[in-house]
Formats: C-alpha cells, sequence, structure tokens
C-alpha cells in the first residue's frame, strides 16, 4: 500500500531563517505531488504541484519555492521566512489519471515563525 | 475553473443528533467530488467521493453523501454522530482534466455529550 511521510512534524523558526520541509511517497510510482498551506482559521491553499522530476508549477506567488529531485521526494524551501510564512503545510499525492484525481495527504508540519 | 462554497462554518451539534454538512459546487465541466476530515492537529483523511454512478455515496463511519446535479450539491450526513466525530470537514471538486482539487474553506464540527 501507499504510504506519505513529511518531517519535521513541528518547526519554530526565527524571522529570516530558512526552512526545508521534505515529503517522500512510497509504494508507488510517478505521482503527482502537491503542497499545501493551511494557515490558522482558513482553507487549503494550494502553494505547488508536480506532475514528474524537475517539474514544479507555483499557485502563488510567495517567499516559499519547491523542488523535485527524485521521483517520489518534494521538498518545500524558503530563503528567509516571513511572520507571514506560519502555518499547518501539508504535502499530498495522487495518481496520474486516476479515480477522479483523489488526493492522499501527509499528516502535516506545522511552521511557526517567530 | 471549478469552486465550492461550504454553506456553514460551524456546525454544534449533541452526540447521537443527525448531522448534514452543505456544500455546493460550480463547474462547466464533469466534475468529481469529494469529502474530506481533518482531526485537530492531523492531515486530511478522505471520507468518501463521487466519480460516477450511484448519487448516493457511502464513506467511512458512517457518513454518506448526496451528488445533486441539478442542484450543484453534495451535501454530507450522518444518522447519528459521536463525540468521536468533532473535526473540520473540507468538500473538494475536481474538473478531471488537471491534477487539482479546490477545496471549500471548511466546515467545524463540534459534539457535544
Amino acid at each position: 500500500s501507499q504510504t506519505i511521510h513529511q518531517w519535521p512534524a513541528t518547526l519554530v523558526q526565527p524571522v529570516g531563517s530558512p526552512l526545508s520541509l521534505e515529503c517522500t511517497v512510497e509504494g508507488t510510482s510517478n505521482p503527482n505531488l502537491y503542497w499545501y498551506r493551511q494557515a490558522a482559521g482558513r482553507g487549503l491553499q494550494l502553494l505547488f504541484y508536480s506532475v514528474g522530476i524537475g517539474q514544479i508549477s507555483s499557485e502563488v506567488p510567495q517567499n516559499l519555492s519547491a523542488s523535485r529531485p527524485q521521483d517520489r521526494q518534494f521538498i518545500l524551501s524558503s530563503k528567509k521566512l516571513l511572520l507571514s510564512d506560519s502555518g499547518f503545510y501539508l504535502c499530498a499525492w495522487s495518481v496520474k489519471g486516476g479515480s477522479g484525481n483523489t488526493i492522499y495527504f501527509g499528516e502535516g508540519s506545522w511552521l511557526t515563525v517567530v | 475553473a471549478q469552486s465550492v462554497t461550504q454553506l456553514d462554518s460551524q456546525v454544534p451539534v449533541f452526540e447521537e443528533a443527525p448531522v448534514e454538512l452543505r456544500c455546493n459546487y460550480s463547474s462547466s465541466v464533469s466534475v468529481y467530488l469529494f469529502w474530506y476530515v481533518q482531526y485537530p492537529n492531523q492531515g486530511l483523511q478522505l471520507l468518501l467521493k463521487y466519480l460516477s454512478g450511484s448519487t448516493l455515496v457511502k464513506g467511512i463511519n458512517g457518513f454518506e453523501a448526496e451528488f445533486n446535479k441539478s442542484q450543484t450539491s453534495f451535501h454530507l450526513r450522518k444518522p447519528s454522530v459521536h463525540i468521536s466525530d468533532t473535526a473540520e470537514y473540507f468538500c473538494a471538486v475536481s474538473g478531471g482534466v488537471d491534477y487539482k482539487l479546490s477545496f471549500g474553506a471548511g466546515t467545524t464540527v463540534t459534539v457535544r455529550a
């Protein structure tokens, strides 16, 4: 069966520091990969999605970037964090062309920028 | 493009009472519809989905939803809730032609004894 892991689960970072959140998917190949952000009291915002290695689409302009160095690895980064980057970050995956694009989520990472 | 409106931001309900969470969508193409649940400090878990066929969809934990094309709705129901159903619930829609889901703003369900 497929599983998705992301880490770290919790992170407290000072303003201006770098960020790296990592996500890996197991049990499938060539998945679509996603990074979502959930700010306090708000819904889910799609930040990035990727359909293959090195292929990244950004949904909103922001202080963050994403990379996909391997088929099942997806990394969310920032060179200098802002207070507004605080939130709950969710990695997710889906099967290409399958099941109406059902998306499966990881456990999430809490980021607090102080 | 597709979009979703969840009509209730908060729904308080007593234990063993029924609950209905309302979701309306807009789309210019055929859609796939989903309900996800998020327990506190966790990721989202798929409750159920409508892809095609029967308009009444049954999911996990006793939830069901009905797809109504004429009313562009996909309301979620449970006949008798438990304390453990306290969570946030998200409705989502996909047009199927790209790789993305559009999510509603979420409905917080609080079940009281």
